[in-house]
C-alpha cells in the first residue's frame, strides 16, 4: 500500500515562530503537494511540486514555502507563523503515469495550532 | 473560476438509510469528477471518479453519474452502514488542472 507519513498529528506553535512540516512517501511518486483544510472550504492548495527541486504554486501560497531535496519527502515551511495558518495540513502525492491530478494519496494530516 | 458546491452538513441517517450527497459544479471545460472520503483520523481516499458525461462511477456501493446537462454529480448509497460516517469530497479536474475541491459533506450513521 502506498503509505504517504507527516511527521507530527498535532503540532502548537507560537505566532512569529518558523514551522516545518515534513511529508514523506514511499511509492516513488513524482507528484506531491501540500493542502490545507478548513472546515466549510475543503480543500485549498498550497504549493505542488512535479519533480526534486521543483515547486510551483497553488491557490494560496502567501505565508508558506516549500522543499524538496529528494523525491520522497516534501518539506512545508510557515517562516513566521500567525493565527491564521491554525489549520489542518494535508499532504498528497501521486503518480505521475496516472495524471498528477487523477488519483491522490493522502497522509493523515498535520493540524497546527498557533497562539 | 472552477468550483465545486456540495450539500451542507452533517447529514446524520440511521443505519439501512438511503444516502444521497449532492454535488454541483462550475468549470470552462469538460471536466473529470471525483468523490473523495475522509474517515475519522485518516486522509482523503479516492471513492470513485468519472471522466466524461454520463459516465458512471462506483465503489463500496456507492455510485455517482456525470450529469453534464445539469452540471451534477450525486453521490448516492442505497443502504449507508456505521462504518460509512466519514466526510466526503466532490472534486474536479479541469483540462489538465489541480483539483478542485467542495467544502465537504460530514455524514454521520446511527445504528
Amino acid at each position: 500500500d502506498v503509505k504517504v507519513t507527516q511527521s507530527s498529528r498535532y503540532l502548537v506553535k507560537r505566532t512569529g515562530e518558523k514551522v516545518f512540516l515534513e511529508c514523506v512517501q514511499d511509492m516513488d511518486h513524482e507528484n506531491m503537494f501540500w493542502y490545507r483544510q478548513d472546515p466549510g472550504l475543503g480543500l485549498r492548495l498550497i504549493y505542488f511540486s512535479y519533480d526534486v527541486k521543483m515547486k510551483e504554486k497553488g491557490d494560496i501560497p502567501e505565508g508558506y514555502s516549500v522543499s524538496r531535496e529528494k523525491k520522497e519527502r516534501f518539506s512545508l515551511i510557515l517562516e513566521s507563523a500567525s493565527t491564521n495558518q491554525t489549520s489542518m495540513y494535508l499532504c498528497a502525492s501521486s503518480d505521475v503515469l496516472s495524471g498528477p491530478n487523477e488519483k491522490l494519496f493522502f497522509g493523515s494530516g498535520t493540524q497546527l495550532s498557533v497562539l | 473560476g472552477d468550483s465545486v458546491t456540495q450539500m451542507e452538513g452533517p447529514v446524520t441517517l440511521s443505519e439501512e438509510a438511503f444516502l444521497t450527497i449532492n454535488c454541483t459544479y462550475t468549470a470552462t471545460g469538460y471536466p473529470s469528477l471525483f468523490w473523495y472520503v475522509q474517515y475519522p483520523g485518516e486522509g482523503l481516499q479516492l471513492l470513485l471518479k468519472a471522466t466524461k458525461a454520463d459516465d458512471k462511477g462506483s465503489n463500496k456501493g456507492f455510485e455517482a453519474t456525470y450529469r453534464k446537462e445539469t452540471t451534477s454529480f450525486h453521490l448516492e448509497k442505497g443502504s449507508v452502514q456505521v462504518s460509512d460516517s466519514a466526510v466526503y469530497f466532490c472534486a474536479l479536474s479541469d483540462a489538465g488542472n489541480m483539483l478542485t475541491f467542495g467544502g465537504g459533506t460530514r455524514l454521520m450513521v446511527k445504528p
